[in-house]
């Protein structure tokens, strides 16, 4: 199983409103990644897990919080978003101590009203 | 600084033709990661290649280290190849990804 799932693929959101964007891989990846991507742009990385603790953040506005529960399961809670936050919401997940080759997931589509 | 550089960032191709994207990285960039993105969709993982070539269908991938500079070939393009190709190389100890601009390919049949 080579697969990183996401969930949901779109989501309409207000800015008052509390959701979350879920990122499962079981491919027994250690790391894990949040990116958002803007139209026509590359992705940006948001956030990078490695064995379950906070690595990187990438001066992320904390209406953005990430969680990783456990090893295979990557959680992104989002309160109180802008509408210049509306992206596409990418996870990635690598093996550490192999190649850190990523393997992404195909997205969550977020708009915010 | 690590960067990632791709050109062209648009290509127009009739079906058929033999397209090539190149990419060129900065010191400090230890492998690279050829990417895809259809309109609206997913990244894709096509490659990833710290050396020499690599092949997959139609797809062949090349990488000079010397010159720091990675080709991504595509033989017999097809309309179906029309999407975005992104170069990425990995840089920094926590393996972080560091992403060129695109290449927005339009194979018209």
């Amino acid at each position: 199983d080579t697969e990183v799932t996401q969930t949901p693929k779109h989501l309409v959101m207000g800015m008052t409103n509390k959701k979350s964007l879920k990122c499962e891989q079981h491919m027994g990846h250690r790391a894990m990644y949040w990116y958002k991507q803007k139209a026509k742009k590359p992705p940006e990385l948001m956030f990078v897990y490695s064995y379950e603790k906070l690595s990187i953040n990438e001066s992320v506005p904390s209406r953005f919080s990430p969680e990783c529960p456990n090893s295979s399961l990557l959680n992104l809670h989002l309160h109180a978003l802008q509408p210049e936050d509306s992206a596409l919401y990418l996870c990635a997940s690598s093996q550490p101590t192999r190649s850190y080759e990523q393997y992404f997931g195909p997205g969550t589509r977020l708009t915010v009203t | 600084k690590n960067e990632v550089e791709q050109s062209p960032q648009n290509l127009t191709a009739q079906e058929g033709e033999f397209i090539t994207i190149n990419c060129s990285y900065s010191v400090g960039i230890s492998a690279l990661h050829w990417l895809q993105q259809h309109p609206g969709g997913g990244i894709v993982s096509l490659f990833m290649l710290s050396s020499g070539k690599k092949k997959h269908g139609r797809l062949i991938a090349t990488i000079n280290i010397q010159e720091k500079h990675s080709s991504l070939h595509i033989t017999a393009s097809h309309p179906r190849d029309s999407a975005v190709y992104i170069c990425a190389g990995y840089g920094g100890s926590q393996g972080n990804l560091i992403f060129g601009k695109g290449t927005k390919l339009s194979v018209k049949p």
